[in-house]
């Protein structure tokens, strides 16, 4: 079946560091990708839909230029966490589109856990 | 607001016991979807539900979407110690491709 990776799986930084998150379609193209942020004990909040060859779309709220998100081919999606602090530490899921049509489920990777210290 | 109501937000339950959790829209659905996820681990499809009053099972879980589309409740029939975790219903935003949002989740223990 269609599988989602993300890379790396969990993450420590120092603040002030940039970090980079991938998330790759591993046995199918993706032209749209979407990331999910989720905060211990809550939910999964939609960031951002990455559009391949074009500008991503972003959630109210969500700063474009804190998080650079970059979809340079069918497979692969990037989320950067510029200069990032404490509060961004949180769990980060990228999923991407069913193939078949809406019956399906969205595909979702693994997740990367993201903790600044 | 949430657009996407979950409850409740927790539950302990002992085991063998049958357990509701209910995710409620103010807004008609066009595709009602169940995970389960354990915090830090990636989402596990349950079921999708589309048409009103639709019912799917697997296993000894069972979801239902109301006629409205607007309600989805998801029953787990003699509860096990593998079913806990945190239970998510998705919704997608109206014909937007395959973005979804989320209820807040609830967040299912089951004492042996």
């Amino acid at each position: 079946g269609a599988v989602v990776s993300q890379h790396p799986s969990w993450v420590i930084c120092k603040s002030g560091t940039s970090v980079k998150i991938e998330c790759r379609s591993l046995d199918f193209q993706a032209t749209t990708m979407f990331w999910y942020r989720q905060f211990p004990k809550q939910s999964l909040m939609l960031m951002a839909t990455s559009n391949e060859g074009s500008k991503a779309t972003y959630e109210q709220g969500v700063e474009k230029d804190k998080f650079l998100i970059n979809h340079a081919s069918l497979t692969l999606s990037t989320l950067t966490v510029t200069s990032a602090h404490p509060e961004d530490s949180s769990f980060y899921i990228c999923s991407a589109p069913p193939r078949r049509g809406p019956g399906e489920t969205q595909y979702f990777g693994p997740g990367t856990r993201l903790l600044v210290l | 607001s949430q657009e996407l109501e979950q409850s409740p937000q927790s539950l302990i339950v002992q085991e063998g016991k049958n357990l509701t959790i209910n995710c409620t829209s103010s807004k008609t659905l066009y595709g009602l979807y169940w995970y389960k996820q354990k915090y830090g681990e990636g989402l596990i499809f349950l079921m999708m539900l589309q048409k009103g009053g639709e019912e799917k099972s697997h296993e000894k879980i069972t979801a239902k979407l109301d006629e409205k589309k607007q309600q989805s409740s998801l029953h787990i029939t003699a509860s096990q110690p593998s079913h806990a975790g945190i239970y998510l219903c998705g919704a997608k935003r109206g014909n937007q491709g395959g973005k979804l949002i989320f209820g807040q989740g609830t967040e299912l223990s089951v004492k042996p």
